[in-house]
């Protein structure tokens, strides 16, 4: 059963552009993660943040996290063609501590 | 570079075979994953190891999916008979400590006709 609901399920931009993108999910959770899938390939863990934090940088990546509304938006700034790929969330479940569940993704496109 | 191996990256079957799928996890990690993506499904969990014991294998088909742990670098995924809806990439992920980083592998892309 899936846990997080991503929001667009496509997005396509200009290089330059920002993308954001949105998870929603239903139970209480530990964390939740942000992974990048490319074409033919494993997944990619790109940030974790944790159910205290609610904003969390890395690079060109600005997670937010707000567990009132169960949800999280990744941004990412001045995308690159190089970005295009399937972003997708995981939430770890509070009462089931470890265990990963992901979202249906967002599949980006940027355009050079 | 660590990274989860998994073998073979392809596998053509016909229905009624059964396949082995294979990942090696990071040395070190503990807690190993399975995954089947589909486009219909998406990224559903089969199974998860911790210490090489199974927690949780609810998203597996019992009847025909069995997923064991032999040693702490070798984890299987079997499917015995194989159906063609069990046609999807299969991902070994591994990971160590709590709140760490899932690994995935490359997967395994099944084709069963």
């Amino acid at each position: 059963s899936q846990q997080g609901e991503e929001d667009p399920q496509a997005l396509s931009i200009q290089e330059g552009e920002n993308a954001t993108m949105n998870c929603s999910y239903k139970t209480s959770i530990n964390n939740l993660q942000w992974y990048r899938q490319n074409s033919g390939r494993g997944l990619v863990h790109l940030i974790l943040i944790r159910s205290n934090e609610r904003e969390k940088h890395s690079g060109r990546l600005r997670v937010t996290l707000d567990t009132s509304k169960k949800s999280s938006s990744l941004l990412i700034t001045a995308s690159r063609a190089a970005d295009t790929a399937s972003y997708f969330c995981a939430t770890d479940d509070y009462n089931q501590g470890g265990k990963l569940i992901f979202g249906q993704g967002t599949e980006l496109s940027v355009k050079p | 570079d660590a990274r989860v191996t998994q073998t073979p990256r392809h596998k053509v079957t016909e229905m009624g075979q059964e396949v082995t799928m294979r990942c090696q996890p990071i040395l070190g990690h503990n807690t190993v994953f399975w995954y089947r993506q589909t486009m219909m499904q998406g990224l559903e969990l089969l199974a998860y190891f911790r210490n090489r014991a199974p927690l949780d294998d609810s998203g597996m088909p019992k009847d025909r999916f069995s997923a064991e742990m032999p040693d702490a670098t070798l984890a299987t995924l079997k499917i015995q008979p194989s159906e063609p809806r069990d046609s999807a990439v299969y991902f070994c992920a591994s990971t160590g400590p709590y709140n760490s980083p899932l690994h995935f592998g490359n997967g395994t892309r099944l084709t069963v006709t």
